[in-house]
């Protein structure tokens, strides 16, 4: 499975939109790219997926580049309980293991 | 709606104790994944089962082992427990659909402290 890289961490304004990049560079054509989240010693919680096109649900929306080499979730209103670590994972078959890198510690502030 | 149960929720053991971690599935999945936390750490993939047979093996000790039952929950043995063993453990299930994504839910974890 492609690695991937995150900026560390992230401050984000309660009410306000966060921007979360991923870069995948080496991603093959048959790599799904994947956001968790965890919530302070939580078990992760899946947020979105996706393979080429843009996508959305309840939670945030995945913007794939074009080429696939990188991709940024949002978060269209951030609240104090968004304040989390933030995975993004590649991965190549629909049912094996997640191999979670180094996240983005993401805080919300009031 | 059900979700991944894990027991213990906290663990206190001893060097060169064992200790049993059990994991009870989302009723109807058939894949259960271990991953282990270490403090300050991400979480890492130590096994996984699938239909109550090994599917795929990450970094876990020698001293560890985990089987899946046929009611589909599955337990992680740990056996000469050293300090290093601290973390937390999560466990993960997913129904397998080959065709499909397949999205895997996390229980809320036990926490191994091995003093």
């Amino acid at each position: 499975d492609a690695k991937t890289t995150q900026p560390p961490s992230m401050d984000c304004a309660e009410g306000r939109a966060a921007n979360l990049p991923c870069n995948h560079s080496t991603i093959s054509g048959n790599e799904y790219v994947y956001w968790y989240r965890q919530i302070h010693s939580q078990g992760p919680q899946y947020i979105i997926h996706g393979l080429k096109n843009n996508e959305t649900n309840e939670m945030a929306s995945l913007i794939i580049t074009e080429d696939r080499k990188s991709s940024t979730l949002i978060l269209p209103h951030a609240t104090l309980r968004d304040t989390a670590v933030y995975y993004c994972i590649v991965r190549a078959d629909s049912w094996g293991k997640f191999q979670f890198g180094a996240g983005t510690q993401v805080v919300v502030t009031p | 709606a059900a979700g991944v149960i894990q027991s213990p929720r906290h663990l206190i053991k001893e060097k060169r104790e064992t200790a049993t971690l059990k994991c009870y599935p989302i009723p109807r999945h058939d894949t259960v994944y271990w991953y282990q936390q270490g403090p300050g750490q991400d979480p890492q993939f130590l096994i996984s089962f699938y239909e109550k047979m090994q599917s795929d093996k990450g970094s876990i000790p020698d001293r560890f082992s985990a089987q899946q039952f046929s009611d589909y929950h599955s337990e992680l043995n740990m056996s000469s427990l050293e300090l290093g063993d601290s973390a937390l453990y999560f466990c993960a299930s997913s129904l397998m659909i080959r065709t499909e994504y397949n999205e895997q839910f996390f229980g809320p974890g036990t926490r191994l402290t091995v003093l």
